[in-house]
């Protein structure tokens, strides 16, 4: 079956520091694949995403994700973490079965940026 | 531009019952896609329209359905209301279909089931 994972519920980061939010994906074929954050009281918004090409992503925000084909991995990184940067984030994979599409979501990862 | 707007934002209504939730898209949007987000479920798809006509569908039963108009606006209408319909819905518009674009979101309905 077509999956979305991010292992951690929760993670914690100082402000200043390095983030990583993990996603990996199960899905037959080539992955589109997307990070949407929700900021509380504000609607999802879109950060990024990879359909081909390079394997390093750039979005918005100062966000960035890696598509490893091998790992079936899409991790969302920024160098450095600002505590406006504390939401909760959302992979995605688009699933196709026959000529259906849909969209395959995480049960998303709650960032905490600490002063 | 103005963003995808959902009304009503919230919804109280009783088992049995039926609902019926609206979306406006981005202009220039043709594709409309609806979920549902609850806290054990996540963000579940329901439907997508494109050009007034169902294009892709998740794994919900019959009684989620939905129509899109000439200008993109889009219903969702849930019959026989259950407990368990109690979520977040939420609405979101894209410029073409299949997933290929990004999609911009709406602030959701809240709908309560008593």
């Amino acid at each position: 079956a077509q999956s979305v994972a991010q292992p951690e519920d929760q993670v914690n980061v100082a402000e200043g520091n390095p983030l990583t939010v993990k996603c990996t994906y199960s899905v037959s074929g080539n992955p589109y694949l997307f990070w949407y954050v929700q900021y509380p009281n504000r609607g999802l918004q879109f950060l990024l995403k990879y359909i081909t090409g390079d394997n390093l992503v750039k979005g918005s925000y100062g966000f960035e994700a890696e598509f490893n084909k091998s790992q079936t991995s899409f991790h969302l990184k920024k160098p450095s973490a600002l505590v406006s940067d504390s939401a909760l984030y959302f992979c995605a994979v688009r699933d196709r079965l026959d000529s259906n599409y849909q969209l395959i979501w995480g049960a998303g990862t709650k960032l905490i940026i600490k002063p | 531009k103005a963003g995808v707007t959902q009304t009503p934002r919230y919804l109280i209504k009783t088992r049995g019952q039926q609902v019926t939730l609206s979306c406006s898209p981005i202009s220039g949007h043709r594709s409309v896609s609806w979920y549902q987000q609850t806290p054990g479920q996540g963000l579940q798809f329901l439907f997508e329209y494109f050009s007034e006509t169902q294009r892709n569908k998740g794994n919900f039963p019959g009684r989620f359905s939905g129509r899109q108009f000439s200008n993109s606006r889009s219903e969702m209408n849930v019959s026989t209301l259950e407990l368990g319909d109690s979520a977040l819905y939420l609405c979101a518009s894209s410029f073409g279909e299949g997933y290929s674009y990004e999609q911009y979101f709406g602030p959701g309905t809240r709908l309560t089931v008593t």
